[in-house]
Protein backbone atom coordinates (compact mmCIF):
# COMPACT_ATOMS: atom_id res chain seq x y z
CA UNK A 1 0.00 0.00 0.00
CA UNK A 2 1.17 3.78 -0.49
CA UNK A 3 2.26 5.73 2.29
CA UNK A 4 3.04 9.51 2.54
CA UNK A 5 5.82 10.36 4.99
CA UNK A 6 6.37 14.30 5.92
CA UNK A 7 9.23 15.63 8.62
CA UNK A 8 9.93 17.04 10.39
CA UNK A 9 6.47 17.36 12.66
CA UNK A 10 6.69 20.47 13.92
CA UNK A 11 9.07 23.09 13.44
CA UNK A 12 10.25 26.61 14.99
CA UNK A 13 12.86 28.74 13.01
CA UNK A 14 13.87 32.51 13.62
CA UNK A 15 13.05 34.63 10.90
CA UNK A 16 16.28 35.13 8.69
CA UNK A 17 16.65 31.49 8.80
CA UNK A 18 16.71 28.50 5.96
CA UNK A 19 13.92 25.85 5.80
CA UNK A 20 13.61 22.66 4.72
CA UNK A 21 10.62 20.25 4.61
CA UNK A 22 10.95 16.61 3.49
CA UNK A 23 7.76 14.60 2.05
CA UNK A 24 8.46 11.12 0.42
CA UNK A 25 6.10 8.34 -1.27
CA UNK A 26 6.20 4.72 -0.60
CA UNK A 27 4.15 2.25 -2.68
CA UNK A 28 4.00 4.06 -6.02
CA UNK A 29 6.20 5.48 -8.92
CA UNK A 30 5.73 8.63 -10.63
CA UNK A 31 3.27 10.23 -9.09
CA UNK A 32 1.87 14.03 -8.65
CA UNK A 33 3.62 15.72 -5.77
CA UNK A 34 2.03 19.04 -4.20
CA UNK A 35 2.98 21.65 -1.38
CA UNK A 36 0.17 23.63 0.18
CA UNK A 37 0.27 25.67 3.31
CA UNK A 38 -2.54 26.77 5.46
CA UNK A 39 -2.49 29.78 7.71
CA UNK A 40 -3.81 29.89 11.14
CA UNK A 41 -7.81 29.54 10.43
CA UNK A 42 -7.54 29.98 6.59
CA UNK A 43 -8.31 27.66 3.74
CA UNK A 44 -5.66 25.62 1.82
CA UNK A 45 -3.23 27.42 -0.31
CA UNK A 46 -1.51 25.61 -3.74
CA UNK A 47 2.37 26.51 -3.53
CA UNK A 48 3.50 23.94 -5.77
CA UNK A 49 3.17 20.92 -7.84
CA UNK A 50 5.43 18.50 -9.60
CA UNK A 51 4.78 16.00 -12.11
CA UNK A 52 8.02 14.59 -12.45
CA UNK A 53 11.69 14.68 -11.92
CA UNK A 54 12.72 18.32 -11.54
CA UNK A 55 9.49 19.17 -13.07
CA UNK A 56 8.14 22.27 -10.74
CA UNK A 57 5.20 24.65 -10.91
CA UNK A 58 4.95 27.44 -8.68
CA UNK A 59 1.05 28.79 -7.97
CA UNK A 60 2.13 32.04 -5.96
CA UNK A 61 5.16 34.15 -5.29
CA UNK A 62 7.05 34.06 -2.53
CA UNK A 63 10.25 33.30 -0.52
CA UNK A 64 9.49 29.70 -0.82
CA UNK A 65 11.16 27.18 -3.56
CA UNK A 66 10.40 23.28 -4.32
CA UNK A 67 12.93 20.90 -5.44
CA UNK A 68 11.78 17.00 -6.92
CA UNK A 69 15.35 15.42 -7.02
CA UNK A 70 13.76 11.94 -6.59
CA UNK A 71 10.34 10.26 -8.28
CA UNK A 72 9.32 9.76 -4.99
CA UNK A 73 10.66 12.67 -2.84
CA UNK A 74 9.59 16.38 -2.67
CA UNK A 75 11.49 19.41 -0.64
CA UNK A 76 9.89 22.50 0.30
CA UNK A 77 12.77 24.83 0.68
CA UNK A 78 13.58 28.79 1.75
CA UNK A 79 16.90 30.28 2.15
CA UNK A 80 15.74 33.23 4.73
CA UNK A 81 12.20 32.34 6.47
CA UNK A 82 9.57 35.62 6.70
CA UNK A 83 7.22 35.74 9.84
CA UNK A 84 4.20 35.43 7.14
CA UNK A 85 5.47 31.67 6.05
CA UNK A 86 4.57 30.49 9.21
CA UNK A 87 1.67 27.68 9.35
CA UNK A 88 0.97 24.35 8.55
CA UNK A 89 2.41 22.91 5.62
CA UNK A 90 1.21 19.66 3.80
CA UNK A 91 2.69 17.15 1.25
CA UNK A 92 0.16 15.17 -1.10
CA UNK A 93 0.34 13.19 -4.06
CA UNK A 94 -1.83 11.58 -6.58
CA UNK A 95 -1.48 9.75 -9.74
CA UNK A 96 -2.72 12.00 -12.41
CA UNK A 97 -4.36 9.61 -14.03
CA UNK A 98 -8.14 8.23 -13.41
CA UNK A 99 -9.45 9.26 -10.51
CA UNK A 100 -6.99 11.99 -9.29
CA UNK A 101 -7.65 11.32 -5.65
CA UNK A 102 -5.22 13.65 -3.33
CA UNK A 103 -3.72 11.76 -0.29
CA UNK A 104 -2.04 14.13 2.15
CA UNK A 105 0.55 13.87 4.99
CA UNK A 106 0.14 14.45 8.49
CA UNK A 107 1.70 17.95 8.11
CA UNK A 108 4.55 19.92 9.53
CA UNK A 109 3.53 22.56 11.20
CA UNK A 110 6.26 25.86 11.04
CA UNK A 111 6.07 28.83 13.37
CA UNK A 112 8.66 31.34 12.36
CA UNK A 113 9.91 33.67 15.21
CA UNK B 1 -11.03 25.13 -12.68
CA UNK B 2 -14.37 25.78 -11.90
CA UNK B 3 -15.15 27.66 -9.03
CA UNK B 4 -17.83 26.51 -6.33
CA UNK B 5 -19.65 28.26 -3.49
CA UNK B 6 -20.30 26.32 -0.31
CA UNK B 7 -22.03 27.78 3.15
CA UNK B 8 -19.80 28.74 5.37
CA UNK B 9 -20.91 26.68 8.34
CA UNK B 10 -23.43 24.67 9.33
CA UNK B 11 -24.03 22.47 12.53
CA UNK B 12 -25.82 18.96 12.46
CA UNK B 13 -27.53 16.89 15.38
CA UNK B 14 -25.46 13.32 16.67
CA UNK B 15 -27.28 10.80 14.73
CA UNK B 16 -28.58 12.89 12.29
CA UNK B 17 -28.03 12.79 8.50
CA UNK B 18 -25.85 15.97 7.39
CA UNK B 19 -26.67 17.31 4.17
CA UNK B 20 -23.59 19.67 2.50
CA UNK B 21 -24.36 21.62 -0.49
CA UNK B 22 -21.82 22.81 -3.01
CA UNK B 23 -22.86 24.84 -6.21
CA UNK B 24 -20.54 24.73 -9.24
CA UNK B 25 -22.39 26.63 -11.65
CA UNK B 26 -19.96 27.06 -14.42
CA UNK B 27 -18.29 23.83 -14.02
CA UNK B 28 -17.64 21.61 -18.12
CA UNK B 29 -18.17 18.58 -19.16
CA UNK B 30 -14.96 16.67 -18.28
CA UNK B 31 -14.66 17.96 -14.13
CA UNK B 32 -15.40 16.13 -11.52
CA UNK B 33 -16.90 16.86 -8.17
CA UNK B 34 -14.69 15.84 -5.39
CA UNK B 35 -15.48 16.21 -1.72
CA UNK B 36 -12.59 16.30 0.88
CA UNK B 37 -13.00 17.24 4.80
CA UNK B 38 -10.44 18.38 6.81
CA UNK B 39 -10.30 17.42 11.16
CA UNK B 40 -8.43 19.83 12.97
CA UNK B 41 -4.70 20.41 12.77
CA UNK B 42 -5.07 17.02 10.22
CA UNK B 43 -4.35 16.76 6.33
CA UNK B 44 -7.70 17.09 4.74
CA UNK B 45 -8.72 12.91 4.01
CA UNK B 46 -10.52 12.40 0.74
CA UNK B 47 -14.40 11.38 1.29
CA UNK B 48 -15.84 10.88 -2.60
CA UNK B 49 -15.91 11.98 -5.93
CA UNK B 50 -18.48 11.51 -8.85
CA UNK B 51 -19.05 12.93 -12.75
CA UNK B 52 -22.76 12.60 -13.33
CA UNK B 53 -24.23 9.59 -11.24
CA UNK B 54 -24.86 9.63 -7.83
CA UNK B 55 -22.48 8.19 -6.19
CA UNK B 56 -22.10 6.01 -2.09
CA UNK B 57 -18.99 5.04 -0.62
CA UNK B 58 -18.72 3.54 3.08
CA UNK B 59 -18.00 7.14 4.07
CA UNK B 60 -21.11 9.43 2.26
CA UNK B 61 -22.79 9.55 -0.27
CA UNK B 62 -23.05 11.97 -3.10
CA UNK B 63 -25.95 13.59 -5.05
CA UNK B 64 -25.49 15.38 -7.91
CA UNK B 65 -27.93 17.55 -10.10
CA UNK B 66 -29.04 16.87 -13.62
CA UNK B 67 -27.70 20.01 -15.15
CA UNK B 68 -24.16 19.44 -12.67
CA UNK B 69 -24.49 22.94 -11.19
CA UNK B 70 -24.91 21.93 -7.67
CA UNK B 71 -24.25 18.71 -5.68
CA UNK B 72 -24.90 17.46 -1.91
CA UNK B 73 -23.27 15.37 0.17
CA UNK B 74 -24.69 13.48 2.36
CA UNK B 75 -23.44 11.81 5.72
CA UNK B 76 -26.11 9.30 6.58
CA UNK B 77 -25.89 9.45 10.30
CA UNK B 78 -23.56 12.25 11.50
CA UNK B 79 -21.04 11.56 14.56
CA UNK B 80 -19.03 13.47 16.68
CA UNK B 81 -16.08 12.75 14.64
CA UNK B 82 -17.70 14.12 11.50
CA UNK B 83 -16.65 18.02 12.58
CA UNK B 84 -14.63 18.86 10.35
CA UNK B 85 -14.34 21.63 7.50
CA UNK B 86 -15.62 19.85 4.26
CA UNK B 87 -14.54 21.01 1.01
CA UNK B 88 -16.38 20.71 -2.12
CA UNK B 89 -13.72 21.09 -5.59
CA UNK B 90 -14.40 20.50 -9.29
CA UNK B 91 -11.31 19.28 -10.70
CA UNK B 92 -11.12 18.72 -14.84
CA UNK B 93 -9.39 15.13 -15.77
CA UNK B 94 -6.97 16.86 -17.78
CA UNK B 95 -5.69 19.54 -15.64
CA UNK B 96 -2.91 18.35 -12.61
CA UNK B 97 -3.83 19.95 -9.53
CA UNK B 98 -6.63 20.52 -7.21
CA UNK B 99 -7.48 24.08 -5.88
CA UNK B 100 -9.07 24.02 -2.64
CA UNK B 101 -11.87 26.48 -1.58
CA UNK B 102 -13.00 27.54 1.97
CA UNK B 103 -15.11 24.99 2.62
CA UNK B 104 -17.96 24.52 5.17
CA UNK B 105 -17.26 23.81 8.67
CA UNK B 106 -19.54 21.49 10.12
CA UNK B 107 -20.45 21.14 13.75
CA UNK B 108 -21.53 17.78 15.18
CA UNK B 109 -23.58 18.37 18.14
CA UNK B 110 -24.49 15.87 21.00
Amino acid sequence: SQTIHQWPATLVQPVGSPLSLECTVEGTSNPNLYWYRQAAGRGLQLLFYSVGIGQISSEVPQNLSASRPQDRQFILSSKKLLLSDSGFYLCAWELGSGANVLTFGAGSRLTVL
Amino acid sequence: DAKTTQPTSMDCAEGRAANLPCNHSTISGNEYVYWYRQIHSQGPQYIIHGLKNNETNEMASLIITEDRKSSTLILPHATLRDTAVYYCIVFGAAGNKLTFGGGTRVLVKP
